[in-house]
Order: C-alpha cells, then structure tokens, then sequence
C-alpha cells in the first residue's frame, strides 16, 4: 500500500461545479498535511496546509480526518483557471524525522466551459 | 525576486557520463530537497539538506549525490548515469527550524534529464 494516496482522476467538471478530492496515508503518526497544485509538469505551488480544525481559503476548503486517516479538498464554483493536478502531502514523521515529505502521485482536474 | 534556480533546465547525456544539477536559492532557507517526478509514481523524494553540511536520504538515494557547503546551493550530483534515471527533477526549499517538512516549500522551475 502506498503511503500517501490519491485517485489520479481525470476529474472533468462544468464550470461553476463543486467538487471534493480525497487523500490517504497510511502513517497515524503523521503530522503535517498540505495540498499543492501543479500545472502542466511546472513546479508544484502551495495551495494551502491542512489544519486539524478544518481551514477555507476563498474557495477552498481543507479537512482532515485523523481517525480514518484521509484529508480532503473542496473545491466550489470551479474556474476554468482550476484546471490542474492537485497533489497531497505528507509529512510521515517517521523516526522523529522531520526532513521528509511524502507526495501523492496527484488527482487531475479539468474544468470544461 | 525570490526564488529557486536550477540549472540546466533541459538536458540530454548518455549513461556513465557524470552531471550535476545545480540548485540555489536566495531565500537563506535552510532546508532543501531533491525530487523526481515520473508518471504515475508522483514526486519521491531523493535527498534532503536541514542546514548547511547535513544531508539525508530521502525514498530514491540510489544513484545520486549531493552536497551542501553553503546554505545557498545545493547541487545534485549523478555519478554515472543510467537510463532509469530520466526524469523531470525538481529542487525545493522551506525555512524554519524544527519540523522542517512542516514549511511551505518553494520549488525550482524543474529539470528534465533524458539519459540514453
């Protein structure tokens, strides 16, 4: 089982569509969670971290769940500018180590007009 | 500007022939990180640097070096390359200092090494 895992998608919405992707990682310990979007084989930008409470940004909305062990991303009236890979972080914490970061391989979207 | 530089941001060579990838940052970040990016697999990390002269491996080490002598710069060194290794890289920094994996990272534009 992969630590981090994400469905690949392609998810394809209408614009203005809400849509929700999910994460999970298999590490309970795990202690730091984020979403970043990658456009088009660019580098990978912050979208935002993930917090225990729950946090928005505009339209963006993160969750985690430490009993089922998945994080989520909520995504309302999509863009076309939405359009991209958005990728799942994990920060394992193994062995109180706190240098790596674990990726999911990415869930597509595609916001159509 | 702040920013992560990698050089060269394309590049073609055949096997065995050794390379570096050259990474900087003008952010006096102290964290800083080597990634691969292929299909299907995600970004796996290759090494990481907490500060200067401390470097660990990440989930793919095999096959690569690196070295950290200034905070500013962290190459990533392919000893004798082999075709498994064509891949698009990515270098990436963070400040901070305990829990550095828990930062923003900033990543470099991307190189994409193809090895024949």
């Amino acid at each position: 089982r992969k630590e981090v895992e994400q469905d690949p998608g392609p998810f394809n919405v209408p614009e203005g569509a809400t849509v929700a992707f999910n994460c999970t990682y298999s590490n309970s310990a795990s202690q730091s969670f984020f979403w970043y979007r990658q456009d088009c084989r660019k580098e990978p930008k912050l979208l935002m971290s993930v917090y225990s409470s729950g946090n928005e940004d505009g339209r963006f909305t993160a969750q985690l769940n430490r009993a089922s062990q998945y994080i989520s991303l909520l995504i309302r009236d999509s863009k076309l500018s939405d359009s991209a890979t958005y990728l799942c972080v994990v920060n394992p914490r193994r062995n109180s180590n706190t240098g790596k970061l674990i990726f999911g391989q990415g869930t597509t979207l595609q916001v159509k007009p | 500007e702040a920013q992560v530089t990698q050089n060269p941001r394309y590049l073609i060579t055949v096997t065995g022939k050794k390379l570096t990838v050259t990474c900087s940052q003008n952010m006096n970040h102290e964290y800083m990180s080597w990634y691969r990016q292929d299909p299907g697999l995600g970004l796996r990390q290759i090494y990481y640097s907490m500060n200067v002269e401390v470097t660990d491996k990440g989930d793919v080490p095999e096959g690569y070096k690196v070295s950290r002598k200034e905070k500013r710069n962290f190459p990533l060194i392919l000893e004798s390359p082999s075709p498994n290794q064509t891949s698009l890289y990515f270098c990436a920094s963070s400040n901070g200092t305990s829990g550095m994996g828990s930062n923003t990272q900033y990543f470099g534009p991307g190189t994409r090494l193809t090895v024949l």
